[in-house]
């Protein structure tokens, strides 16, 4: 059963960064799309990026272009979301999503890891 | 790339059928066989409903079902039960190979 763990709760200042992690299990971690999609308080899903590690390839939202920071490390499949210069509207709870590399859906996501940016 | 357009709330009693509604463009749910539904409780991670449109995922029951027509799609629940109570969100992959989520529906089963 296909399954992704994300890191704990993080609390960080304004103009920091933060570094999540989602490992993997279930099925071949290389042959996934891992994408990360958030979701500020109360607000709707907001896409930001994805990263495909078979083809070594990412790809972000415009919005977060600049900012965003998405790799994988195969040997832990695992994938991390970096995001830099964090401003207060950056609060909100991160997840994590897989679907085969060419699926065009979220199939299965972790559980979400709240950021919260305060001063 | 703007939000898809969803209702805000939707409502029905036991039993009823409901139909959620996702506006796009022709960039996204115009050009593409690629919307996805997803379910949210309160607190919990979204999980995938309808992908492709119309296709469930196994375990899915068959109450929920997916259609598109030019650039609106549709999620249309059927039998409600009280367990459907939650938030709605649909998504489609865009022509600048990115992908863009409705505002959400907050679904209430009276």
């Amino acid at each position: 059963q296909a399954q992704l763990v994300q890191s704990g709760a993080e609390v960080k200042k304004p103009g920091s960064s933060v570094k999540v992690s989602c490992k993997a299990s279930g099925g071949t971690f290389s042959s996934y799309g891992i994408r990360w999609v958030r979701q500020a308080p109360g607000q709707g899903l907001e896409w930001m990026g994805e990263i495909i590690p078979i083809f070594a390839t990412t790809n972000s939202a415009q919005k977060f272009q600049g900012r965003v920071t998405i790799t994988a490390d195969e040997s832990t499949s695992t994938a991390y979301m970096e995001l830099s210069s964090l401003r207060p509207e950056d609060t909100a709870v991160y997840y994590c999503a897989r679907g085969n590399w060419g699926a065009k859906y979220f199939e299965f996501w972790g559980q979400g890891t709240l950021v919260t940016v305060s001063s | 790339q703007s939000a898809l357009t969803q209702p805000a709330s939707v409502s029905g009693s036991p039993g009823q059928s409901i139909t959620i509604s996702c506006t796009g463009t022709s960039d996204d749910i115009g050009d593409y066989n690629y919307v996805s539904w997803y379910q949210q409780h309160p607190g919990r991670a979204p999980k995938l409903m309808i992908y492709d449109v119309s296709k469930r995922p196994s375990g899915i029951s068959n109450r929920f079902s997916g259609s598109k027509s030019g650039n609106t799609a549709s999620l249309t629940i059927s039998g409600l039960q009280a367990e459907d109570e939650a938030d709605y969100y649909c998504s489609s992959y865009t022509r600048t190979s990115t992908w863009v989520f409705g505002g959400g529906a907050k679904l209430t089963v009276l």
